[in-house]
């Protein structure tokens, strides 16, 4: 069992570029979640996904996309990257009401 | 609307002494309700979760953690710290709907004093 998996570990983006975070968990998890990790602020969600199709908007959604085709990948999308959006990035997926189960983080520069 | 609170920033404990981690909650239900640490550079770990029945739930590594509904809160505790202690702890809640988010609280840094 690998978890949750998160690609890439590490990346810099120019302003206006963008990209998507990959996240995959083999666990047959059916809840997904995207967070932000910025210092001091502890981890903010940005969506989130109850199943495949089904996605919501979190704390701070603005800037991102995400889509969720399948119970196993929940990718994030950042269309027009910008130096607010530099921050570490969490994946993280539960079974129903248990607790969640976190990948290692992207760490996102924008520059 | 759900949210969590962790009013000490950073706590700085000698090593062998007692700790206490403040956490309170937002909910309109019923909540779950989880402690994570997360060491520099690192994921989360979950340290210890409640979800019903005994208030007073133990964790790994040493931890409780005490429900106490009536003042909304759920703090960590740890009898004596140890240096490897030292790391960045969140709270977080979430509830029994469906469509349940975990909101996390801003985290408490721990430094531990040889």
């Amino acid at each position: 069992n690998a978890g949750v998996t998160q690609t890439p570990k590490f990346r810099i983006l120019k302003i206006g570029q963008s990209m998507t975070l990959q996240c995959a968990q083999d666990m047959n998890h059916n809840y997904m979640y995207w967070y932000r990790q910025d210092p001091g602020m502890g981890l903010k969600l940005i969506y989130y996904s109850v199943g495949a199709g089904i996605t919501d908007k979190g704390e701070v959604p603005n800037g991102y996309n995400v889509s969720r085709s399948t119970t196993e990948d929940f990718p994030l999308r950042l269309e027009l990257a910008a130096p607010s959006q530099t921050s570490v990035y969490f994946c993280a997926s539960r079974y129903r009401d248990t607790e969640a189960f976190f990948g290692q983080g992207t760490r996102l520069t924008v520059v | 609307a759900q949210s969590v609170t962790q009013p000490d920033i950073h706590i700085t404990v000698s090593e062998g002494a007692s700790l206490e981690l403040r956490c309170n909650y937002s909910y309109g239900a019923t909540p779950y309700l989880f402690w994570y640490v997360q060491s520099p550079g690192q994921g989360l770990q979950l340290l210890l979760k409640y979800f019903s029945g005994d208030t007073l739930v133990q964790g790994i590594k040493g931890f409780e953690a005490e429900f106490k509904r009536s003042q909304s809160s759920f703090n960590l505790r740890k009898p004596s710290v140890h240096w490897s202690d030292a790391a960045e702890y969140f709270c977080a809640v979430g509830g029994y709907s469906s469509a349940s988010k975990i909101i996390f609280g801003s985290g408490t840094r721990l430094s531990i004093r040889p």
